[in-house]
């Protein structure tokens, strides 16, 4: 079946410095990628997406990449911050009948070390 | 984005016992999921709740255990059935707005003991 993996993870890395997380997917017809970010007993918010028809989007300090051809997306953050640290998930759709449902990685444990 | 609200935030069941989950939003929309968030897990797609007809779940999930309903664009329910210490878990809805961009409610934090 359809699947998503995502590496690393875990991620340390200091005030400042850039984080990097990537993403695989499976299915050749995904075709929207969003990226979700989950606080400690929050809820995932949605932080940045992309569609299969771009490759590459950014909002301030962060950016996503996606390579359709290699089916691989990165989630790019810059000059981090300590309130960055979090649990990252990626998503990729899949079509489910009518619906584009998600399907999500493993998720990335990102601290960031003040 | 949309206000999406759940109902209860957490509880702690008996096993063997159904709890139902409510979730609202403040307008209307099209598509409404239920997803399960293990301690520490990623989230997992138990179904989608269609407005006026059954759901549609995804394999490892069925209907008398998790039954939902959708009876209007804003509100739906899921209840675990029957439940299992396996069954503790954090239960979310999503929606979808605009171009498909789903978003989350709060979570249900179901403890079974």
């Amino acid at each position: 079946g359809e699947n998503v993996e995502q590496h690393p993870s875990t991620l340390s890395v200091q005030e400042g410095d850039s984080a990097v997380i990537k993403c695989t997917y499976s299915d050749s017809a995904s075709n929207y990628f969003p990226w979700y970010k989950q606080e400690l007993g929050k809820r995932p918010q949605l932080i940045i997406d992309i569609r299969s028809n771009v490759g590459e989007k950014k909002d301030q300090r962060i950016a996503v990449t996606l390579n359709k051809t290699a089916k691989h997306f990165s989630l790019h953050i810059t000059e981090t911050q300590p309130e960055d640290s979090a649990v990252y998930f990626c998503a990729a759709s899949i079509r489910g009948g009518a619906t584009n449902k998600l399907i999500f990685g493993t998720g990335t444990l990102l601290a960031v070390q003040p | 984005s949309a206000v999406i609200s759940q109902k209860p935030s957490r509880d702690i069941c008996q096993r063997g016992t159904s709890l139902t989950i409510q979730c609202q939003v403040d307008s209307q929309v099209t598509m409404m999921f239920w997803y399960r968030q293990q301690p520490g897990q990623s989230l997992t797609l138990i179904a989608t709740a269609n407005q006026g007809s059954e759901a549609t779940y995804e394999s490892g999930f069925v209907i008398d255990k998790f039954p939902i309903s959708r009876p209007n664009l804003t509100f739906s329910t899921l209840t675990v059935s029957n439940m299992s210490p396996e069954d503790s878990s954090i239960y979310l809805c999503s929606v979808t707005l605009g171009l498909g961009e789903q978003y989350f409610g709060p979570g249900t934090r179901l403890t079974v003991t």
